[in-house]
């Protein structure tokens, strides 16, 4: 089966400036999540999307940040306007549900570099 | 509050060595604890889990609550065993599965 899609896989910007992502989760499945990993650190939970409904997004800066997922598959996380601290790698995973036996699939990320 | 702690950023060894890479959360609930294993130009995937209790390419992990640790070991290393290890936690009472990750460990084996 195909894995999990993100692009594009690389994305430099100057601050102040506004990115997207699209992320495409594996067919069928009900959950997905947008990380963020800073150089040197382990991902971090941005939000998680239950079908087309947020589960939990307590970690997102919601001041700039924002993630949808339209008919609850492809997703988008937007940053407007961007900062220097976002520089980061940011992963797309899906699940088959959110239940605590399911396997988190992760796609290749997309590294942003904000200058 | 959820945390995991890996105090090792790189753990070298030689190829036949055996391998201990550390991991410790802290939570107050009952914890379901991950490892996810990133080899070079992969994406990061999971290795294994402690409900499952299985071992995987020879790796296991044994969930010790009294030390509030999960070390992953294997008696011997190999070359391709290199690779960034995470350490995860998800806390079970929310119902529903949310990830912490550790910081990580650079496991690099020798030949």
């Amino acid at each position: 089966e195909a894995g999990v899609a993100q692009s594009p896989r690389y994305k430099i910007i100057e601050k102040r400036q506004s990115v997207a992502f699209w992320c495409n989760p594996i067919s069928g499945h009900a959950t997905l999540y947008w990380y963020q990993q800073i150089l040197g650190q382990g991902p971090k939970l941005l939000i998680q999307f239950q079908n087309n409904g947020v589960v939990d997004d307590s970690q997102l800066p919601k001041d700039r940040f924002s993630a949808e997922r339209l008919k609850g598959v492809d997703s988008t996380l937007k940053i407007q306007p961007a900062k220097l601290e976002d520089s980061a790698v940011y992963l797309c995973a899906s699940s088959r549900t959110d239940g605590l036996e399911n396997e988190q699939y992760f796609g290749p990320g997309t590294r942003l570099t904000v200058t | 509050a959820q945390r995991v702690t890996q105090p090792e950023k790189l753990l070298s060894v030689f190829k036949g060595a055996p391998v201990e890479l550390k991991c410790n959360y802290s939570y107050s609930g009952s914890p379901e604890l991950f490892w996810y294993v990133q080899y070079s130009r992969q994406r990061l995937q999971l290795l294994l889990r402690h409900i499952s209790r299985e071992s995987i390419k020879g790796f296991t992990a044994d969930l010790n609550k009294g030390e509030t640790s999960f070390h992953l070991k294997k008696p011997f290393a190999q070359e391709e065993d290199s690779a960034m290890y995470y350490c995860a936690l998800s806390g079970i009472n929310t119902g529903f599965q949310k990830l912490v990750f550790g910081t990580g460990t650079r496991l690099l084996v020798s030949p």
